[in-house]
């Protein structure tokens, strides 16, 4: 299956420890995508990346970190400095826009909890 | 940067009722998306639609690109149209990522 898959579905983290989300795309999407989604709230940017190796900061970056070692995957880590981690996490993929064309595909999220 | 309303808020139908959702943003766009959020969480794609207007059996959209809003028509409801509606929009000159709106929340009640 073409697709998007994102692991663990549910994460539980003591206080002070750092947590890696995982996110994998077998889409051959250039790029990649972290959000993060509070409760009655719409999605906000976290990280993203165009191409390997690369990434740049969205609009909530801080107590977050990235890698973007292959095209297939971008892992999200979650750091202890990171101040309300509880959420749900989605990541999503697109083409490099050419010609404008750049939808963006979303997996099916983590939910982490801070306990 | 670019702000993203949708109304309303909170929508409840009769099974079988339309329903129109609205996105207002305040810049030039290069992408506009239209979500459907499951009770589980999946986003899940209903129309790419920077400009013009589309069509998806009971769903359709249409975009204004030059009055700076979108239009999502749901007719004949069912009960699993419920969920959160969302719009997001790229802005033009920024690079592709989505800023999205706070979403309609819609109930189709039996």
């Amino acid at each position: 299956d073409g697709g998007i898959t994102q692991s663990p579905k549910y994460l539980f983290r003591k206080e002070g420890q750092n947590v890696t989300l995982s996110c994998e795309q077998n889409l051959n999407h250039d790029a990649m995508y972290w959000y993060r989604q509070d409760p009655g709230q719409g999605l906000r940017l976290i990280y993203y990346s165009q191409i390997v190796n690369d990434f740049q900061k969205g609009d909530i970056a801080e107590g977050y970190s990235v890698s973007r070692e292959k095209k297939e995957s971008f892992p999200l880590t979650v750091t202890s400095a990171q101040k309300n981690p509880t959420a749900f996490y989605l990541c999503a993929s697109s083409m490099v826009p050419r010609g404008g064309l750049n939808e963006q595909f979303f997996g099916p999220g983590t939910r982490l909890t801070v306990l | 940067g670019i702000q993203v309303e949708q109304s309303p808020p909170d929508l409840i139908l009769q099974e079988g009722a339309n329903s129109t959702l609205r996105c207002n943003f305040s810049d030039s766009v290069n992408n506009l998306q239209w979500f459907h959020q499951n009770p589980w969480g999946q986003l899940i794609n209903l129309f790419y639609i920077p400009s013009g207007t589309k069509q998806n059996g009971r769903l359709s959209a249409t975009t204004v690109a030059t009055e700076r809003y979108s239009l999502l028509y749901i007719s004949s409801s069912q009960t699993t149209d419920s969920g959160v509606y969302f719009c997001a929009v790229a802005p033009q000159g920024g690079s592709e990522k989505l800023v999205f709106g706070k979403g309609t929340k819609l109930t189709v009640n039996p």
